[in-house]
């Protein structure tokens, strides 16, 4: 089976730095996305991991580690368009398994 | 990346009755596959939409109930038989981006959606 958690909700304060945590059990796994959905919008693809480490992309970052079934998304410098949910998948075999969602909002 | 529309992209209907989404790639792709998003909730994989065979349905999905059809290599059509309420939903296609030679890739992009209401 595949459990993924996250949490659900996280508010954070315009140029701040928010981090948002993703564990996983699955019985397979060929890497980790990260998608931000904006409401009533399809999920936008923002990151792949699938060796240990860090990838960086402007203010996204995503980290991975496949030992601890853990991964986490970075957000920097926080803007309020950033307020939206961000979903954690695992990829097994092209086929996607999502965790529930975060929803961050973005407080002036 | 390939561009990925579906058709419609909402719709209210009345329960009993059936709706087929449409989902069409500016390009070939090896894979599609179909996702559901009900209110409130993240995504889940419906089935794998094979060109030339059958769909591969996921546990608790049917057939019956979720027909697919991928008549080629840039088309698909799920339809959502027999509607009730339960049913309402966003409904998504995808693909995986493809690589090098035309493999797929494990990156995948989704198309915009259908936003179904069942009343």
């Amino acid at each position: 089976g595949q459990n993924i958690d996250q949490p659900t909700e996280m508010t954070a304060t315009e140029g701040a730095i928010v981090q948002i945590n993703c564990t996983y059990q699955t019985s397979g796994f060929n890497g980790l996305f990260w998608y931000q959905q904006h409401a009533g919008e399809a999920p936008t693809f923002l990151s792949y991991n699938v060796l240990d480490g860090l990838e960086e992309k402007g203010r996204f970052s995503s980290f991975l580690s496949r030992s601890k079934g853990y991964s986490y998304l970075l957000l920097k410098e926080l803007q309020m368009k950033d307020s939206a949910s961000y979903l954690c998948a695992v990829v097994t075999d092209y086929k996607l398994s999502f965790g529930a969602g975060t929803t961050v909002t973005v407080r002036a | 990346s390939a561009v990925i529309s579906q058709k419609p992209s909402r719709d209210i209907c009345q329960r009993g009755t059936s709706l087929t989404i449409q989902c069409q790639v500016d390009s070939q792709v090896t894979m599609m596959f179909w996702y559901r998003q009900q209110p409130g909730q993240s995504l889940t994989l419906i089935a794998t939409a094979n060109q030339g065979s059958e769909a591969t349905y996921e546990s608790g999905f049917v057939i019956d109930k979720f027909p697919i059809s991928r008549p080629n290599l840039t088309f698909s059509t799920l339809t959502v038989s027999n509607m009730s309420p339960e049913d309402s939903s966003i409904y998504l296609c995808s693909t995986p981006v493809q690589g090098v030679a035309g493999a797929p890739t494990d990156t995948q992009y989704f198309g915009p959606g259908t936003r179904l209401t069942v009343l």
